[in-house]
């Protein structure tokens, strides 16, 4: 597409539940970013692919948060049994290989916001 | 890793005035980019600039231009003819290949009409 899809813009959920969020890369951006941005915060990274892989995961903040990527393209961040420290917007982001390897663009993010 | 600091929480500046936004960064590689984004109240985080450390040249966007003093770590951005549209938060950013995008921690601008 012509930009990082990003559903759903906005998800309410009650503590306990598991919820999924999706991010649809550029089309042919092999490498895709998730943050995490709490109120009034800067980015927190949180993982990074590089194709279907995932060579740094380590800023997912426990176990309950993990995130696949499939065909090189659309990416799942899924946490379970939502916790409300987890109410934040989630913001993903893709970029190309080769010449603009290191530019970002970034889609307008989740709201989460968990009860 | 990397490290970026913006020590400016909130900075304001008139309509049609010059403002400066400061950032230092960190890193232990040669070969890294440098960049400005700018975060409206719409969440989406948009790019304003960048530069490629190995660039002696400072970048300039329009009304946009960065000040970087490689050996100072220091990558401030000047914002020209400052326009209410500008009004965001504003994040600086470093990455090397391969890795993470660094952000500091923002600072929050406000043009004054």
């Amino acid at each position: 597409g012509a930009g990082v899809s990003q559903s759903p813009s906005n998800k309410v959920t009650e503590k306990g539940k598991d919820v999924e969020l999706r991010c649809d890369p550029i089309s042919g951006h092999t490498a895709l970013y998730w943050y995490r941005q709490s109120l009034g915060q800067g980015l927190e990274f949180l993982i990074y692919f590089q194709g279907n892989s995932a060579p740094d995961k380590s800023g997912l903040p426990s176990d309950r948060f993990s995130a696949e990527r499939t065909g090189g393209s659309v990416s799942t961040l899924t946490i379970q049994r939502t916790q409300q420290e987890d109410s934040a917007v989630y913001l993903c982001a893709s970029s190309r290989s080769g010449l603009g390897a290191n530019v970002l663009t970034f889609g307008a993010g989740s709201r989460l916001t968990v009860l | 890793a990397q490290t970026v600091t913006q020590s400016q929480p909130e900075m304001s500046v008139q309509e049609a005035e010059t403002v400066t936004l400061s950032c230092t960064y960190d890193t232990s590689e040669s070969d890294y980019y440098l960049f400005w984004y700018k975060q409206p109240p719409s969440r989406q985080m948009i790019l304003v600039i960048r530069q490629e450390a190995y660039k002696q040249q400072n970048a300039t966007e329009n009304r946009f231009s960065v000040n970087f003093q490689k050996a100072a770590k220091s990558f401030s951005l000047k914002i020209s003819d400052s326009q209410l549209g500008d009004a965001a938060m504003y994040f600086c950013a470093c990455k090397t290949s391969g890795s993470r995008l660094t952000f500091g921690e923002g600072t929050q601008l406000t043009v004054n009409p």
